[in-house]
């Protein structure tokens, strides 16, 4: 069945640094990718959405790439700040209308 | 901004009990979904719902669970009777659009304790 995998449970960074969450899927091939935010005891949130076709997708501090040949997407954050610290999902849609998480990396951002 | 509501915020059952979650869809969407999230694990798909039926669902919404849309604006989820391993966040969500890549609309989740 599909795959989706965060290969890091958490992440630290210091305030101002680019923040690079990585997303790796196996045994399909998804049209696009999603990534949400997740606070504590929260639901999530969608960022953004790149398809496929795109190689890279900006919103203000965020950019998201997608490589199909890798079967990889990056998330970055730039000039992070602790209001960034959270736990950001990558998320696949398998041609159904249901939505396959992953598990989320933990990004702590330190002032 | 308009978003999406979930009651109760907690709600805590005996096991074999029958639960009821309930939602309200942001007014002029057309998809809606429960997702449940154990504690430190993956957000899990449970099932979707277009049109007053079911759209897809997951292999763990099994005959355990129903939903139901019982008026224009709730959405419900009920577990007929609930097991220890039931204990898990639930969310729903809703979506404007009719493309399974339309951004989902999460609620703040009920959190469900099963004793």
């Amino acid at each position: 069945s599909q795959k989706i995998e965060q290969n890091s449970e958490a992440l630290n960074i210091q305030e101002g640094k680019t923040a690079t969450l990585t997303c790796n899927y196996t045994n399909y091939s998804p049209a696009y990718l999603q990534w949400y935010r997740q606070d504590p005891g929260r639901g999530p949130v969608f960022l953004l959405l790149i398809r496929e076709n795109e190689k890279e997708k900006r919103k203000e501090r965020l950019k998201v790439t997608f490589d199909t040949t890798l079967k990889q997407s990056l998330f970055h954050i730039t000039a992070s700040q602790p209001a960034d610290s959270a736990t950001y999902l990558c998320v696949m849609d398998t041609g159904r209308r249901a939505l396959t998480f992953g598990s989320g990396t933990r990004l702590q951002v330190q002032p | 901004e308009p978003e999406v509501t979930q009651t109760p915020s907690h709600q805590v059952t005996q096991m074999g009990q029958e639960v009821i979650l309930r939602c309200v869809p942001i007014s002029n969407h057309l998809y809606f979904y429960w997702y449940r999230q154990i504690l430190g694990q993956k957000v899990e798909f449970l099932v979707s719902f277009y049109n007053n039926e079911i759209s897809e669902k997951s292999e763990i919404f099994d005959d355990q669970f129903s939903v139901e849309r019982p008026d224009g604006s709730n959405f419900t989820l009920k577990i007929r009777s609930t097991k220890l391993e039931d204990s898990a966040m639930y969310f729903c969500a809703s979506t404007e659009g009719t493309y399974s890549y339309n951004e989902q609309f999460f609620g703040p989740g009920t959190r469900l304790t099963v004793l």
